[in-house]
């Protein structure tokens, strides 16, 4: 079974800082990696995904995230937070099973940024 | 214009009761869920459904049943509602029953049962 998990419950950054979200998976397949954001009293929204192409990915308000094979991580970073990052943010890995796709999702980590 | 709608957003119901929650998807997908999340955020896979067929049921008790009459709905029944049943409640959808397959999520309905 694929797990995921998110180390850290919370992180607060100060605006323009430095965002680290550290995320580890387990897999027994190639993994197919995702980051997921959701604000306040909304749905998940899609914010990057591996898919065995590069393992760098770039995505979506200047988020990205790496695919570490040896250290079985896909940690997601932003150079400068803005205060429109403060949201919930969810790794998740995809698990294809003849029983159909399913996504695990790890705890979450909500950001907090300091003006 | 809402990609993957649900309704109601809010629901307050007692203990014993039964309830449905409705939800759209305007996408053209074939494949949606109902995912759950609980009061620590934690979010769990309920059921997924392809074309109109259950695909995934993960260990949910029977008090749930949902329902596709479309490949564009997805519903949600809960018979006999639960303390425990309070949560946040995602339906998604994705083009195609495949790994790596990008989810669009409602907004949520929060269930509160009293």
């Amino acid at each position: 079974a694929q797990s995921v998990t998110q180390l850290g419950s919370h992180v607060s950054v100060s605006e323009g800082a430095l965002v680290l979200l550290r995320c580890n998976y387990s897999s027994s397949v190639p993994p197919y990696l995702f980051w997921y954001v959701q604000y306040p009293n909304q749905g998940l929204q899609l914010l990057l995904k591996y898919t065995s192409a590069a393992t760098l990915v770039k995505g979506i308000n200047g988020f990205e995230a790496e695919f570490k094979k040896s250290e079985t991580s896909f940690h997601l970073t932003k150079p400068s937070a803005h205060m429109s990052d403060a949201a919930e943010y969810f790794c998740a890995v995809s698990e294809f099973r003849a029983a159909g796709n399913k996504l695990t999702f790890g705890g979450g980590t909500r950001v907090l940024v300091k003006p | 214009d809402t990609a993957v709608s649900q309704t109601p957003k809010y629901l307050v119901t007692q203990m014993g009761n039964d309830k449905s929650i409705k939800c759209e998807q305007n996408l053209g997908h074939d494949t949606m869920y109902w995912y759950k999340q609980d009061s620590k955020k934690f979010l769990k896979i309920m059921f997924s459904y392809n074309n109109k067929e259950l695909i995934i049921n993960e260990t949910v008790p029977n008090r749930f049943s949902p329902k596709s009459p479309d490949k564009a709905h997805l519903n949600l029944h809960i018979n006999s509602l639960e303390l425990g049943d309070s949560a946040v409640y995602f339906c998604a959808s994705s083009q195609l029953d495949r790994v790596g397959e990008k989810l669009f999520f409602g907004s949520g309905t929060q269930l509160s049962v009293l």
